[in-house]
């Protein structure tokens, strides 16, 4: 299976602050890579995918980029509303999909 | 918009079985790829199964041979009948669609959840 790992695994950040996360992959998964926020008690949402792909409707301060078999998520100004958990998804191997344990973006 | 309504978890003993069902409004099931998703307390999301627009399983190798996903075209629902249940399978399971048009894939639209809990 490919393994992949988030990091940190928390964060704590204030409303403004520009917001990095790392996903790695355990070997290649060219760029089948997704992102998705999930706050408690809520479907989890996509924001990111293809690596570096806005899905439709999700604000612009989201963006994806890679380098190997690192990804990064980065939220430009951090928003009220974007105080979540942030998972990756890799989808190289499909159908046998794996996600990271996530990043959980906290109130500093 | 599409909307995806799971239901039929809750509390079942050990080696009990449960039927999720997952019902969809605003695209046609049988035309998409389909996946049960599941997240347990304090651990990240896992994919558990998928059922593809012809009708190809999937399913991760901890549920082979207990869970078995299918679809209902008429009501535009998709089902995971569980069996055999054990603790580890304790989750919210959520059902999403799989755009999966060659390249990479992703879940796009997601349904709030259903709990299931395997205790005595």
């Amino acid at each position: 299976d490919i393994q992949m790992t988030q990091s940190p695994s928390s964060l704590s950040a204030s409303v403004g602050d520009r917001v990095t996360m790392t996903c790695r992959a355990s070997q290649f998964i060219s760029n089948y890579l997704n992102w998705y926020q999930k706050k408690p008690g809520k479907a989890p949402r996509l924001l990111i995918y293809a690596a570096s792909s806005l899905q439709s409707g999700v604000p612009s301060r989201f963006s994806g980029s890679a380098s190997g078999t690192d990804f990064t998520l980065t939220i430009t100004s951090l928003q009220p509303e974007d105080f979540a958990t942030y998972y990756c998804q890799q989808s190289f191997s499909t159908p046998a999909l794996t996600f990271g344990g996530g990043t959980k973006v906290e109130i500093k | 918009e599409a909307q995806l309504v799971e239901s039929g978890g809750g509390l079942v003993q050990p080696g009990g079985s449960l039927r999720l069902s997952c019902s969809v409004s605003g695209f046609t099931v049988s035309s998409n790829y389909m996946s049960w998703v599941r997240q347990a307390p304090g651990k990240g999301p896992e994919w558990v199964s998928s059922l593809y627009s012809g009708y190809s399983t999937f399913y991760t190798d901890s549920v082979k041979g207990r869970f078995t996903i299918s679809r209902d075209n008429s009501k535009n629902t998709l089902y995971l009948q569980m069996n055999s249940l054990r603790t580890e399978d304790t989750a919210v399971y959520y059902c999403a669609r799989d755009v999966n048009w060659g390249g990479p894939s992703y879940f796009d639209y997601w349904g709030q959840g259903t709990l299931v809990t395997v205790s005595s």
